[in-house]
């Protein structure tokens, strides 16, 4: 399935955090969402073939990569309070394909900003 | 911003009873699918319906997607309390990409 690191983190506002996903074996797609309490989760931005494939209405401090092994980080700088959440990285496959785009995700790492 | 809104966003029932949950979104779609989360972990997907499909079902799901009303529900029968969970509506919008874009969610509790 896809994995992720770390599972749980704290940081202090302005600091930066990188987060890590592993994907599910033959995905070719890495999808991070950020969920905040009691809500859903909130597309940040979507790889494929390791370029930017989409993205939502995150700021430019929100920034990703992924590796040709389809592996892929998420990187925050200059954190704030608001930035606390569940962030959630899905792989999937057949981009492009209709119907392709269903989602698996990792079990997702809590960030507390202070 | 999330397209689809969910209705209720909580419901709480006994064990063996049906939960419905609703979800309305605003444009046109791909599919829709429904996920399902425990405890604040990880999503796992539960059912996709098509734009040109009108019911699915899966086990003990029963979805129903109206795209006149921009409408979907998912059906649970005969509950267990392990369906306690938060569930997601989440559309593929026309001309988005391949994103996916998520309800708030319904808080199921199935009490035993």
């Amino acid at each position: 399935g896809v994995t992720q690191s770390p599972t749980h983190l704290i940081k202090t506002r302005g600091q930066q955090v990188t987060l890590r996903c592993s994907s599910q074996s033959g995905h070719n797609t890495v999808s991070w969402y950020q969920q905040a309490l009691g809500q859903g989760p909130q597309f940040i931005f979507q790889y494929y073939r390791e370029e930017e494939n989409g993205r939502g209405n995150f700021p430019p401090r929100f920034s990703g990569l992924q590796f040709p092994n389809d592996s892929s980080e998420l990187n925050v700088n200059a954190l704030e309070l608001d930035d606390s959440a569940l962030y959630l990285c899905a792989s999937s496959t057949g981009q492009g394909l209709s119907g392709a785009n269903v989602l698996t995700f990792g079990a997702g790492s809590r960030l507390t900003v202070l | 911003s999330q397209q689809g809104e969910e209705d209720p966003q909580a419901l709480s029932i006994q064990e063996g009873e049906n939960a419905t949950m609703n979800c309305s979104y605003k444009t046109s779609i791909n599919n829709l699918q429904w996920y399902r989360q425990n405890s604040g972990r990880g999503l796992v997907h539960l059912i996709l319906i098509r734009s040109n499909e009108r019911e699915k079902h899966s086990g003990r799901l029963r979805v129903t997607l109206d795209t006149s009303k921009k409408s979907s529900s998912l059906l649970i029968t005969a509950s267990r309390a392990a369906d306690t969970a938060s569930y997601f509506c989440a559309t593929d919008e026309r001309n988005a990409g391949n994103m996916l874009t998520f309800g708030g969610g319904t808080r199921l509790m199935v009490k035993p």
